[in-house]
C-alpha cells in the first residue's frame, strides 16, 4: 500500500514564527500538488511540483520537491492567522498513476 | 472561469433515505474525484471518473453509487443512508491525464442523516 505521512499532524504556533510541513512516501510521484482547505470549505491548490528538486515559492510559502521526487516540504516564512487550516500533499504515483493524499498537517497560527 | 460547481449545498435526510449529490467539473475538465470528510478528518476518496467511465475505486460503500454524464457532470447516488455517512462530500475536476494531476475541489455538499 502506497502512503503518503505527513508531518506533524498538529501544529500551533505563534505569528510571526517560521514552520516547516513535511511530505514524505517510499514511492516515487511523478508530481505532488499541495492543497490548504479551511473549515467547511473545499481543498484549494496552492501549488505543483513535477522536477526532482524543484523549488517553488508563493509569497511566504515555499515547497520543495525532494531531488527523488519522494518528499516534499512546505516551509512559512513569519506565518500569520491566515495560514491557518488544513496543509494536503497529494502525489500522482510513477508506478499506477493513482492519486493518494496525505492525511494532513493543521495549522493554527495563533495571533 | 467558473469553478467546480456542486448542489445542493446542504441536505439533512433521514435514516434509510436516499441522497443524489450533483457535481459539474470546470468547463473542458474530463476527470471527476468525490471525496467524503468527516469531523476533523482528511478527505477520503471514494471513486473517480474520466472519460464517462469509473477509473479508480476508493472506500466507496455498496449502498452508494455514481456515474459521469456525457456532459461530464457527475452524480453521487446514495441509497439506504446510515447516520455516518453525515459528511461533506466534495466533488474536484481535473484534466484527466495532464501530467500535473491537478484537482479542482468544489465547495462541498454538507450532507446531514437525522
Amino acid at each position: 500500500t502506497q502512503l503518503l505521512e505527513q508531518s506533524p499532524q498538529f501544529l500551533s504556533i505563534q505569528e510571526g514564527e517560521n514552520l516547516t510541513v513535511y511530505c514524505n512516501s517510499s514511492s516515487v510521484f511523478s508530481s505532488l500538488q499541495w492543497y490548504r482547505q479551511e473549515p467547511g470549505e473545499g481543498p484549494v491548490l496552492l501549488v505543483t511540483v513535477v522536477t526532482g528538486g524543484e523549488v517553488k515559492k508563493l509569497k511566504r510559502l515555499t515547497f520543495q520537491f525532494g531531488d527523488a521526487r519522494k518528499d516534499s516540504s512546505l516551509h512559512i516564512t513569519a506565518a500569520q492567522p491566515g495560514d491557518t487550516g488544513l496543509y494536503l500533499c497529494a502525489g500522482a504515483s510513477v508506478r499506477d498513476d493513482k492519486i493518494i493524499f496525505g492525511k494532513g498537517t493543521r495549522l493554527h497560527i495563533l495571533p | 472561469a467558473a469553478g467546480v460547481i456542486q448542489s445542493p449545498r446542504h441536505l439533512i435526510k433521514e435514516k434509510r433515505e436516499t441522497a443524489t449529490l450533483k457535481c459539474y467539473p470546470i468547463s473542458r475538465h474530463d476527470t471527476v474525484y468525490w471525496y467524503q470528510q468527516g469531523p476533523g478528518q482528511d478527505p477520503q476518496f471514494l471513486i473517480s471518473f474520466y472519460e464517462k467511465m469509473q477509473s479508480d475505486k476508493g472506500s466507496i460503500p455498496d449502498r452508494f453509487s455514481a456515474q459521469q454524464f456525457s456532459d461530464y457532470h457527475s452524480e453521487l447516488n446514495m441509497s439506504s443512508l446510515e447516520l455516518g455517512d453525515s459528511a461533506l462530500y466534495f466533488c474536484a475536476s481535473s484534466l484527466g491525464l495532464a501530467y500535473s494531476y491537478e484537482q479542482y475541489f468544489g465547495p462541498g455538499t454538507r450532507l446531514t442523516v437525522t
